[in-house]
C-alpha cells in the first residue's frame, strides 16, 4: 500500500496563477483533510471531507476550494494564488470516527508551495 | 473553539528522559493524540488517550488528566533520532476533525 500520496511535491507560482494539489489514499478511508503548516502556526485545517461528494470548511478556508468526486481522491485548488499562501500543504486521511475509537490520521509527504 | 498550549522548544541529553506537556481547553473532549514530525517530513501517529491515565508504548508513554485538561508525552532512553517536533492534537465529540497545537521542537544532544 502506498498510503497517502500527494502531487506535486514542490511548486513555485506567480501571484494570480492557479493550481490544483492532488491527494490520493489507498486505505479506503472515509475522511480526508487538507492542512497548511507555517512556522510558529502549527498545522491548520483548510477543508475536510467526511465522504465522497461532501466537503466542509476548516479553520482557514479562504482562497481555497476542494472537491471529493472519488472516495480515494481529495483535490485542493488555489484559484488566484497569493504570497500569503506560501506554505507546506499536507493531506491526511482517517477511518470513520467511532465513539472513543482511535482513528488516527495518516499524512501524505507534503507539497511545498512558494508564491512569488 | 479550542486552545492548546505546549512549549515551543526543549533540549534533552541522549539517554535521558524528557516530558513534553500539553494543556488544552475545550468542551466535548473526545480524545488527545500525539504525533511525531521529523524536519521536512509528514507527521506520524504516536499515541492516543481518551480516558485518564497512562498509555505505554515502548520508550514512549502518554498521560491524560481530563479534569485538568492536561497531557504529557514521556520519552525514555532518548536517542538522537528522537530529535523532532511533537504535536499535541485534541478531538471534540461529534466532529470528525482534530485541532493541533503548534508543536514542541525537541533537540537531543550528545
Amino acid at each position: 500500500n502506498a498510503g497517502v500520496t500527494q502531487t506535486p511535491k514542490f511548486r513555485v507560482l506567480k501571484t494570480g496563477q492557479s493550481m490544483t494539489l492532488l491527494c490520493a489514499q489507498d486505505m479506503n478511508h472515509e475522511y480526508m483533510y487538507w492542512y497548511r503548516q507555517d512556522p510558529g502556526m502549527g498545522l491548520r485545517l483548510i477543508h475536510y471531507s467526511v465522504g465522497e461528494g461532501t466537503t466542509a470548511k476548516g479553520e482557514v478556508p479562504d482562497g481555497y476550494n476542494v472537491s471529493r468526486l472519488k472516495k480515494q481522491n481529495f483535490l485542493l485548488g488555489l484559484e488566484s494564488a497569493a504570497p500569503s499562501q506560501t506554505s507546506v500543504y499536507f493531506c491526511a486521511s482517517s477511518r470513520m470516527s467511532r465513539d472513543r475509537g482511535i482513528n488516527e490520521q495518516y499524512f501524505g509527504p507534503g507539497t511545498r508551495l512558494t508564491v512569488t | 473553539g479550542q486552545n492548546i498550549d505546549q512549549p515551543t522548544e526543549m533540549t534533552a541529553t541522549e539517554g535521558a528522559i524528557v516530558q513534553i506537556n500539553c494543556t488544552y481547553q475545550t468542551s466535548g473532549f473526545n480524545g488527545l493524540f500525539w504525533y511525531q514530525q521529523h524536519a521536512g517530513e509528514a507527521p506520524t501517529f504516536l499515541s492516543y488517550n481518551v480516558l485518564d491515565g497512562l498509555e505505554e508504548k515502548g520508550r514512549f508513554s502518554s498521560f491524560l488528566s481530563r479534569s485538568k485538561g492536561y497531557s504529557y508525552l514521556l520519552l525514555k532512553e532518548l536517542q538522537m533520532k528522537d530529535s523532532a517536533s511533537y504535536l499535541c492534537a485534541v478531538r471534540v465529540k461529534g466532529y470528525q476533525k482534530v485541532t493541533f497545537g503548534i508543536g514542541t521542537k525537541l533537540q537531543v544532544i550528545p
